[in-house]
């Protein structure tokens, strides 16, 4: 079983561009999970998303942020207009659906994009 | 919504001392609590985690303890080594899934 997946793993953009960074959950995984964490600071929440829903989005900027989970593909975090503090890592999670009766509520980590805004 | 707590945001001990890691959370609904260790430019790794039915947990060298009451839970690290230092984050989990993050702890084992 393959653990999460992110790419790019580096992306390099200048400012005003956009940029599109991809996450693969866990096979058998349906909710993902993604972070931006700056450089010596801790992981900051951002969206919550189960396939074709966002359930919360209180982390995310409410502008040039968004994210999506199709039925089909990885999830997609992109960033509009990027601007030079957007730079950072984001991790993106997975974790397996849980009906609270007692499944794991672990959440499994992406090795993170690091993205640099020149 | 919940929020986490994690203190102190710097640990420096010696080889073989205790290390220990506090964190309060803010949300009574909270039944998770993870932590995960971050090494530098590596992805967080769960450690080790607890529900809200137990009191203490501990694996090897390395234990966590849970006061519903007050809210806190903390992670021991018992006979430190030099490959225990990293950034170490705890979390709480509200319902089922969605979690919020300490801000980290970094800690330094000197040998």
């Amino acid at each position: 079983n393959a653990g999460v997946m992110q790419n790019p793993r580096h992306l390099v953009r200048r400012r005003g561009q956009e940029a599109r960074l991809r996450c693969s959950p866990m096979k058998g995984h349906s909710h993902v999970y993604w972070y931006r964490q700056l450089p010596e600071e801790g992981l900051k929440f951002m969206v919550y998303l189960q396939k074709e829903n966002i359930i919360d989005e209180s982390g995310m900027p409410k502008e040039r942020f968004s994210a999506e989970f199709p039925k089909e593909g990885p999830s997609i975090l992109r960033i509009q207009q990027v601007v030079r503090g957007d730079s950072a890592a984001y991790f993106c999670a997975s974790s397996p659906f849980a009906s609270g009766k007692g499944m794991s509520n672990e959440q499994f980590f992406g090795p993170g994009t690091r993205l640099t805004v020149l | 919504g919940e929020n986490v707590e994690q203190h102190p945001s710097t640990l420096s001990v010696q080889e073989g001392d205790s290390a220990v890691i506090k964190c309060t959370y803010s949300d009574s609904a909270s039944n998770y609590f993870p932590w995960y260790k971050q090494e530098l430019g590596k992805r967080p790794q769960l450690i080790i985690d607890i529900r809200s039915n137990v009191g203490e947990k501990k694996d090897q060298r390395i234990a966590v303890t849970l006061n519903k009451t007050a809210k806190h839970f903390s992670l021991h690290i018992t006979e430190t080594q030099p490959e225990d230092s990293a950034v170490y984050f705890c979390a709480a989990s509200i319902r089922d899934l969605e979690m919020r993050f300490g801000a980290g702890t970094r800690l330094t084992v000197k040998p």
